[in-house]
């Protein structure tokens, strides 16, 4: 099954500076990969995802880049802001994502200090 | 924008009953899964289901667990005796199609088990 490794685990970071969130993930079979975002006591929410067919995509200050050879992907914050501060969670679905079922990283705490 | 909703956000319970968690999916998503999060800890698969029936479950499962769709709106998960170490954020989920479809949570349910 699919496994999905997360780090760092803690990342600190000064308002303004960029942040950088890494993922590897283990089944060559799987084809996207959201980020999730989540503040203390909330829901998880989506902030960006890759499918398989692209190597990076942007949002503003985010981005993700995927590299299929080496089975990893990143999550970079540009501009970092002290709102950006809360928990990142990469995943991974199990195979091709027919049934949808997210294999979650250990999650990264990151503070921006302002 | 349709948001998945969950009832009751907290729930107390003592060891050995029962409780059913309550989930509206987004009303045109066909995919449902059950995710919980004991505190501090990732993101973990419980159960997905699928035009009526259970399409995979993790083996945190067991048969103390299970789910429903009773009427066209809502998605139950049950456990039937709670334990100690039932406590944790659930978190219902739902998505539109197969394949490399975004996932939308809820707000979860905390369960506290005393």
């Amino acid at each position: 099954g699919e496994n999905v490794e997360q780090h760092p685990s803690t990342l600190s970071v000064q308002e303004g500076d960029s942040a950088v969130i890494k993922c590897t993930y283990s089944d060559s079979a799987s084809n996207y990969f959201p980020w999730y975002k989540q503040e203390l006591g909330k829901r998880p929410q989506l902030i960006i995802d890759i499918r398989s067919n692209v190597g990076e995509k942007k949002d503003q200050r985010i981005a993700v880049t995927l590299n299929k050879t080496a089975k990893h992907f990143s999550l970079h914050i540009t501009e970092t802001q002290p709102e950006d501060s809360a928990v990142y969670f990469c995943a991974a679905p199990q195979g091709n994502n027919q049934g949808g079922k997210l294999i979650f990283g250990q999650g990264t705490e990151l503070s921006v200090k302002p | 924008e349709p948001e998945v909703t969950q009832t009751p956000s907290h729930q107390v319970t003592q060891m050995g009953q029962e409780v059913i968690l309550r989930c509206v999916p987004i009303s045109n998503h066909l995919y449902f899964y059950w995710y919980r999060q004991i505190l501090g800890q990732k993101v973990e698969f419980l159960v997905s289901f699928y035009n009526n029936e259970i399409s995979e479950k993790s083996e945190i499962f067991d048969d103390q667990f299970s789910v429903e769709r009773p009427d066209g709106s809502n998605f139950t998960l049950k456990i039937r005796s709670t334990k100690l170490e039932d406590s944790a954020m659930y978190f219902c989920a739902s998505r539109r199609t197969s394949g490399a479809d975004t996932q939308y949570f809820g707000p979860g349910t905390r369960l506290t088990v005393l």
